[in-house]
């Protein structure tokens, strides 16, 4: 079954590094997103991206966040300058269409130290 | 805007027992909703969506959830409940009216304990 797979697994950066999170959606998803979840809360909707550019953002997605999709396979989230608060599960997603469901990658686990 | 409320943090059955796990909804336009299980350090899984079609829902590994419009519900249950079962799991409703770039709003979810 197509999967969604997202590198690395887990990152460890220094406070005020700059973060890049990658993903391969599936290849025939035409949309594509990302969340968050800090360590015991909700899963937490950042940005949805279809036709190669932003569709929805949600509050927390600020000015330190970007999404780009390079070429034709990835997807990457962007972080300017970490902070402590951004450390969580960050996971991506793809759907052909929203009623078809929405495929979660494994998730990249952010540590900023 | 769409949200979700699931209540109860933490839920404890017996194994073989029903389980039930408690979705409301708010949407202003027709929801699709669905559920999602995340075992420990894993990503999040589909067991099931409603979109309109039938409103009790079957999905994996002998869950299925109903609709029920009047009550701006969408439970989630499992007439036996298994060790194998014990997980996080989370409703969530489709953002926006309809866009195809809708994502999901979920809720904060309920963690499920499966008792020998």
């Amino acid at each position: 079954e197509p999967e969604v797979t997202q590198t690395p697994s887990h990152q460890v950066t220094q406070m005020g590094q700059e973060v890049i999170l990658r993903c391969v959606p599936i290849s025939n998803h035409l949309y594509f997103y990302w969340y968050r979840q800090i360590l015991g809360q909700k899963v937490e909707f950042l940005v949805s991206f279809y036709n190669n550019e932003i569709s929805e953002k949600s509050e927390i997605f600020d000015d330190q966040f970007s999404v780009e999709r390079p070429d034709g396979s990835n997807f990457t989230l962007k972080i300017r300058s970490t902070k402590l608060e951004d450390s969580a599960m960050y996971f991506c997603a793809s759907t052909a269409e929203g009623s078809k469901g929405y495929t979660f990658g494994s998730g990249t686990r952010l540590t900023v130290v | 805007a769409q949200s979700v409320t699931q209540l109860g943090s933490h839920v404890s059955v017996s194994e073989g027992a029903l389980v039930l796990l408690r979705c409301n909804y708010s949407s202003s336009v027709p929801p699709y909703l669905f559920w999602y299980v995340q075992y420990p350090n894993q990503g999040l899984q589909l067991l099931l969506k409603y979109t309109s079609a039938a409103t009790l829902v079957k999905g994996i590994n002998g869950f299925e959830a109903e609709f029920k419009k009047s009550e701006t519900s969408f439970h989630l249950t499992k007439p036996s409940a298994h060790m194998s079962d014990a997980a996080e799991y989370f409703c969530a409703v489709r953002r926006g009216t309809g866009g195809g770039a809708d994502g999901l709003t979920f809720g904060k979810g309920t963690h499920l304990i499966i008792q020998p």
